[in-house]
């Protein structure tokens, strides 16, 4: 069964800061993994869906870069802004979406 | 294009009573999903249906939950009779074709159960 850990757990960072959130899965046969944006009481917004075939995808300040033989994914935040503080859920797709535990993210002004 | 719908949006209830969520996923998407998610943790998938049947529920515990999907459209996920752990935030996403596809995620449904 695929096992995704997200590390770390919680990160506040000042407002400009570069910053990276680390993904790791066990099972290296995936389809995607995908990242998502999960706001308080609010559903999961999807940031960035990187293929199996791909080695990263970039969506303004957001970089997400994929090696599938270490069973790796990180997502860079340029430049980090308040508005960015939530919780960031990494997601493998295999034959199913399995996610993980998710980083919660405090960009402090 | 209008987003996933999901209602009630909060919902207290005692142990062992019923209690039932409506899911509208986005117009012409193909696979809808309910998810678990309990506090301080990822979203678990409890049953994912292809238009109208049954993909995967291999996590949906069936002796006490239920879910269907009546025409390919809406759905309802149902619990009955609910225990102390079900308490957690409910989750509906659509697709477009494919588990693989993106997913779109509704608001959620927070269920406490006392």
């Amino acid at each position: 069964k695929q096992e995704v850990t997200q590390i770390p757990a919680a990160l506040s960072v000042p407002e400009g800061e570069n910053l990276v959130l680390n993904c790791s899965f066990t099972d290296s046969a995936i389809y995607n993994l995908q990242w998502f944006r999960q706001d308080p009481g609010k559903g999961l917004t999807s940031l960035l869906l990187i293929q199996s075939s791909q080695r990263e995808q970039t969506s303004g300040r957001l970089n997400a870069s994929l090696d599938k033989s270490s069973g790796r994914s990180t997502l860079y935040i340029a430049a980090s802004q308040p508005g960015d503080s939530a919780t960031y859920l990494c997601a493998v797709i295999s034959n199913q979406f399995y996610f993980g535990t998710g980083t919660s993210l405090t960009v402090i002004p | 294009e209008a987003g996933v719908a999901q209602s009630p949006r909060y919902k207290i209830i005692e142990k062992r009573q019923s209690v039932a969520f409506w899911c509208n996923p986005i117009s012409g998407h193909a696979t809808l999903y309910w998810y678990q998610q309990i506090l301080g943790q990822g979203p678990k998938l409890l049953i994912q249906f292809q238009n109208n049947g049954v993909v995967d529920d291999s996590q949906l515990p069936k002796d006490r939950f239920s879910a269907e999907r009546l025409k390919g459209v809406d759905s309802t996920l149902k619990i009955q009779p609910a225990k102390l752990e079900d308490s957690a935030v409910y989750l509906c996403a659509s697709s477009h074709v494919t588990g693989t596809d993106t997913q779109y995620f509704g608001p959620g449904t927070r269920l406490t159960v006392l």
